[in-house]
């Protein structure tokens, strides 16, 4: 069973076009988060739910929404895409994302290519 | 204030030894210090964590040393193992409530057979 799981897993695509990432999790956690790694491996939240409401968005362009149609669910949705789109997009969950010790347990990914 | 500063970018350590990563700090309202090791094409997955009211825990060959004062906190892997081999992310998180962490920078382990 997996706990945090992305689709798809790779997705390649031109400049300009719009892309969906889907993210669901089994885990009954409150809160849901996208972060964007890039090509050095840097890690940064993007956004972050609770409980389908959004908490943290990271001034991130608004050509990224995030929707997130019930608890277990957080899409991101990109508009128009830019070449320095292109990375590792992960989701993630936890319990309650505002209690300090909550784990934050990632999917495994979603490697976006921008042509 | 934001930023969790981490080092080195890359280790190479034989197998049996002793893998060293260092990461500090500059808010002081930082409460909670995870440690995620990321294997290649997977997500990061926590691997061990401490509050600042603590200066050592222990799981295992992983070691977290923490030093408040100096606002510096390490992970030590003893008897390093091929399969550690990884890229590590220390993080930290400003109090309950914040529903986010600050990653450092990462670094890509490797340990040789």
């Amino acid at each position: 069973d997996t706990a945090v799981s992305q689709t798809p897993k790779y997705l390649v695509t031109q400049m300009g076009n719009d892309k969906s990432i889907k993210c669901e999790q089994n885990l009954g956690h409150d809160t849901m988060y996208w972060y964007k790694q890039d090509s050095k491996k840097f890690l940064k939240i993007m956004f972050s739910y609770n409980n389908k409401e959004l908490i943290i968005n990271e001034t991130v362009p608004n050509r990224f929404s995030p929707k997130s149609p019930d608890k277990a669910h957080l899409n991101l949705h990109i508009n128009s895409l830019e070449l320095g789109d292109s990375a590792v997009y992960f989701c993630a969950s936890s319990l309650r994302g505002g209690a300090l010790t909550d784990t934050q347990y990632f999917g495994p990914g979603t490697r976006l290519t921008v042509l | 204030q934001q930023q969790v500063k981490q080092s080195p970018q890359s280790l190479i350590v034989q197998k049996g030894g002793i893998s060293i990563i260092n990461c500090a700090y500059e808010n002081t309202a930082f409460d909670y210090f995870p440690w995620y090791q990321q294997f290649p094409g997977k997500g990061p997955a926590l691997l061990i964590a401490i509050r600042p009211d603590v200066s050592e825990k222990k799981e295992g060959r992983f070691t977290i040393s923490f030093n408040k004062s100096a606002k510096q906190f390490s992970l030590h892997i003893m008897d390093s193992q091929p399969g550690d081999s990884a890229t590590y992310f220390c993080a930290a998180q400003k109090g309950a409530g914040t529903y986010k962490y600050i990653f450092g920078t990462g670094t890509r382990l490797k340990v040789l057979a």
